[in-house]
């Protein structure tokens, strides 16, 4: 079964307008973590933002916010103010079990989004 | 800054061949990744180490080892390439020593096999 979940392959943005990528996941342990990644053209993965499972405020970085809805199982990225910059592939991944285990993260298959001048 | 540095960026390889992709971390990290990329695949898990000596597979193993004799250092060895192996390979390091600790990429290497 899919543990992590992107259902929007692509998507467009009109620049410095706000997205919101989609993700959502599956696991029956109490402690988990989320992050997402971006990876620009050129290949490297880019960590933008974490969010554990037993935070209680949504985590934010800058124009990255991640809209953490624990009883959904949903861990959505929102990037305001878009800018040519951000268009990339983004990945959202989530760590089973306690974080001083190994943090082996399972990938969503990744949307890709282009902002648009 | 954390590096993670990986022998090559492209590599052309016949079927057959027995290829070897190193990975380096310079940040003493406990834990090492190996992951293969393919489009609408996302990254898929091919081997892991938690410390030296140790290596435990992922979700995607078949066809390839791996080795770990330093710490720094993890390799990722294709026996005999196919071109179903034909992929981006990416390995990256973490350390299990706080919640958010994330995991650190390298740039990839781009395999051909032919």
């Amino acid at each position: 079964a899919q543990k992590i979940t992107q259902t929007q392959p692509g998507m467009f943005v009109q620049e410095k307008e706000a997205v919101t990528l989609d993700c959502t996941y599956d696991t029956s342990d109490p402690s988990y973590g989320l992050f997402w990644y971006k990876q620009p053209s050129s290949g490297e993965m880019i960590f933008l933002i974490y969010q554990g499972s037993y935070d209680q405020q949504n985590a934010t970085e800058g124009r990255y916010s991640l809209n953490f809805q624990k009883a959904r199982k949903s861990a959505n990225l929102v990037i305001s103010a878009s800018q040519l910059g951000d268009s990339a592939m983004y990945f959202c991944a989530m760590r089973e079990g306690p974080y001083n285990q190994g943090g082996k993260l399972i990938f969503g298959q990744g949307t890709e989004l282009s902002v648009k001048p | 800054d954390v590096k993670v540095t990986q022998s090559s960026r492209y590599l052309v390889k016949r079927t057959g061949e027995k290829v070897f992709l190193e990975c380096v971390q310079d940040m003493d990290h406990e834990n090492m990744f190996w992951y293969r990329q393919d489009p609408g695949l996302g990254l898929r898990l091919i081997y892991f180490s938690y410390d030296v000596k140790m290596k435990e597979k992922g979700d995607i193993p078949e066809g390839y080892s791996v080795s770990r004799e330093k710490k720094e250092r993890f390799s990722l060895i294709l026996e005999s390439a196919s071109t179903n192996q034909t992929s981006m390979y990416l390995c990256a390091s973490s350390t299990s020593k706080a919640p958010a600790s994330t995991q650190y990429f390298g740039p990839g290497t781009r395999l051909l096999v032919l």
